[in-house]
């Protein structure tokens, strides 16, 4: 019963490089969602899926990009890192939209990303 | 007004005291609202959601005031093991959900 699986779960990237965190959850749930925690700001959302072939910006886009490669499977792409997306990422899964009174969000265990 | 503001804490009780949490929302238009824990350097996972009529589960009972633009989380009979950080939830539009910055909380023997 694996839920939502993140990977890497730490990472160092020297400015500039690119890296992919993948996500992939095995619950059949259409909606997935990247957010990233940094301290004192809390969980914010950087890009979801509302459904397989769709993608749309959250509060944080810039300097990310996202592939909802199939139902199951939702990366994030840093394509030239700063230390200023150096945060805790984490990705999250849910059955339906936001407004659904049985959304629910379940997420990975977390990827920690520092850029140098 | 913030979309969803928390106090941070830390509150500090003993084990067996009774806390409560506020959070406020800005948006009236929310239908969904959800209480989150968050253990140090975990992901969240879902306490409870927050239904019109409250809700209580076991020693956990949430309240909803949209007159006010609020939700309560009440824990009873505080364990060591409540120790972490309360996140309030709240929809945004259709797809998306807005997290506070949640409320730490520290139960001391």
């Amino acid at each position: 019963n694996a839920g939502v699986t993140q990977t890497p779960k730490f990472q160092v990237l020297k400015t500039g490089q690119s890296m992919t965190l993948q996500c992939a959850q095995d619950m059949n749930h259409n909606s997935m969602y990247w957010y990233r925690q940094d301290p004192g700001m809390g969980l914010r959302l950087i890009y979801y899926s509302a459904s397989e072939g769709t993608t749309d910006k959250g509060e944080v886009p810039n300097g990310y990009n996202v592939s909802r490669l199939n139902k199951r499977e939702f990366s994030l792409r840093l394509e030239s890192a700063a230390p200023s997306q150096t945060s805790v990422y984490f990705c999250a899964s849910s059955e339906m939209g936001a407004t659904s009174g049985a959304n629910v969000l379940t997420f990975g265990a977390g990827s920690r990303l520092t850029v140098l | 007004r913030k979309e969803v503001e928390q106090d941070p804490g830390p509150f500090n009780v003993p084990e067996g005291a009774t806390v409560a949490f506020n959070c406020t929302y800005s948006n009236s238009a929310s239908q969904s609202f959800f209480w989150y824990r968050q253990d140090c350097r975990k992901e969240p996972k879902l306490l409870m959601s927050v239904y019109s009529s409250g809700n209580e589960d076991g020693r956990f009972t949430a309240q909803l005031n949209r007159a006010s633009q609020y939700i309560s989380l009440l824990i009873r009979d505080s364990k060591l093991s409540d120790s972490a950080t309360y996140l309030c939830v709240v929809n945004k539009g259709y797809s998306t959900l807005t997290f506070g910055k949640g409320t730490m909380l520290l139960v001391s023997p």
